[in-house]
């Protein structure tokens, strides 16, 4: 079974300020992990996705995260903070039998960004 | 390279009434899902159809129903609507093979009052 904690309902960040967005997973297969953003009334779009290799995968956006195989965590993070990335934030993980695209998503992190 | 479009944006129905929701995926996308999202339940997988056979199923009443056509456009259906059926209903295109991911629609944002 696959699941996906994402850690503070809402966070919120100075413009500027190093945004950290926290994801820890479980699965009993090797992940597949994605962070994606949804603005007020519109689907997701995907800001970066680990599958196999390199464990620190970087995005659009300037966001990047990095997998943690020992501590199940596949945080999202981001220097400085823009006023445009305020948004709900979504982590989610699918398994890696071929060709299955069932994700199991997080609950979200809604980021407010402070001027 | 046109996007998911889904069809309608919004819908208002009453309780007891059905309704069907289209979406049609990327070119040459074979998989559609389907997710529901709400406010108290998140996001949630309802089913995942690929090459017009329904590869994967998530824990909905049988009252949510899919089919793939061969074009590889997707409906998704719900009969006897409930008041907790209002939700955003979201698809999502992928090419069914490989590691790679999905890509979401706008959604639907469906109303039943």
């Amino acid at each position: 079974a696959q699941s996906v904690t994402q850690l503070g309902s809402h966070v919120s960040v100075s413009e500027g300020a190093l945004v950290l967005l926290r994801c820890n997973y479980s699965s009993s297969v090797p992940p597949y992990l994605f962070w994606y953003v949804q603005y007020p009334n519109q689907g997701l779009q995907l800001l970066l996705k680990y599958t196999t290799g390199a464990t620190l995968v970087k995005g659009i956006n300037g966001f990047e995260a990095e997998f943690k195989k020992s501590e199940t965590s596949f945080h999202l993070t981001k220097p400085s903070a823009h006023m445009s990335d305020a948004a709900e934030y979504f982590c989610a993980v699918s398994g890696t039998t071929s060709g299955t695209y069932k994700y199991i998503f997080g609950t979200g992190t809604r980021l407010k960004v402070l001027a | 390279k046109a996007g998911v479009t889904q069809t309608p944006r919004y819908l208002i129905k009453t309780r007891g009434q059905q309704v069907t929701l289209s979406c049609s995926p990327i070119s040459g996308h074979r998989s559609v899902s389907w997710y529901q999202q709400t406010p108290g339940q998140g996001l949630q997988f309802l089913f995942e159809y690929f090459s017009e056979t329904q590869r994967n199923k998530g824990n909905f009443p049988g009252r949510f129903s899919g089919r793939q056509f061969s074009n590889s456009r997707s409906e998704m259906n719900v009969s006897t609507l409930e008041l907790g059926d209002s939700a955003l209903y979201l698809c999502a295109s992928s090419p069914g093979t490989g590691n790679t991911e999905a890509f979401f629609g706008q959604g639907t944002r469906l109303t039943v009052v």
